[in-house]
């Protein structure tokens, strides 16, 4: 799997729009690159993924550059409740073996 | 997504002794995976428990200090053996998704502190 690379921590005032940057200059052409977030105490959870495309849910948005060498998550009303570590990850579709860096640490304060 | 039960929840053990951790899912997957968070730290996977098959150990973990049973389609437990205070960490379950996107879907772990 790619190496991902993220800042080790930010700060985002609640309402704002959080951006999480994520480097993975080296992914392959059939890697996708997959977002969780791990609130304290709690098992991660899914954010969303996307292979080149941009993506969007219910939870955020997820830029991905042309070149794929670097993606960004986007929170587009952070809450209080967003207060989490946030994890991105280069991963094979035919893969479910999740290696989790260092992640962002991400503070929203009110 | 699955719904994974793990217990126990938390536990304090003392030096020397095993504790076995057991995770139940509410409906049938292959694959299951067994992490380890240590306090501060990232996730590390421990092992990948696939039903049918003896469990693959990811470099740094044994079998001997991290027995695995995968009995069936919905259950799996780990057992941390012999343990020393740098065993101490958050030890979670996770299951394959159920869904297109999610790929693997997580229990809320057990915290295990050793004294």
């Amino acid at each position: 799997d790619a190496k991902t690379t993220q800042p080790p921590s930010m700060d985002c005032a609640e309402g704002r729009a959080a951006n999480l940057p994520c480097n993975h200059s080296t992914i392959s052409g059939n890697e996708y690159v997959y977002w969780y977030r791990q609130i304290h105490s709690q098992g991660p959870q899914y954010i969303i993924h996307g292979l080149k495309n941009n993506e969007t849910n219910e939870m955020a948005s997820l830029i991905i550059t042309e070149d794929r060498k670097s993606s960004t998550l986007i929170l587009p009303h952070a809450t209080l409740r967003d207060t989490a570590v946030y994890y991105c990850i280069a991963l094979l579709f035919n893969d479910y073996k999740l290696s989790f860096g260092a992640g962002t640490t991400v503070t929203v304060r009110a | 997504s699955a719904v994974i039960s793990q217990k126990p929840s938390r536990d304090i053990c003392q030096r020397g002794t095993s504790l076995t951790i057991q995770c139940q899912v509410d409906s049938q997957v292959t694959m299951m995976f067994w992490y380890r968070q240590q306090p501060g730290q990232s996730l590390t996977l421990i092992a990948t428990a696939n039903q049918g098959s003896e469990a693959t150990y990811e470099s740094g973990f044994v079998i001997d200090k991290f027995p695995i049973s995968r009995p069936n389609l919905t259950f799996s437990t780990l057992t941390v053996s012999n343990m020393s205070p740098e065993d101490s960490s958050i030890y979670l379950c996770s299951v394959e998704g159920t869904g297109s996107n999610e790929k693997l879907f997580f229990g809320s772990g057990t915290q295990l502190s050793v004294l």
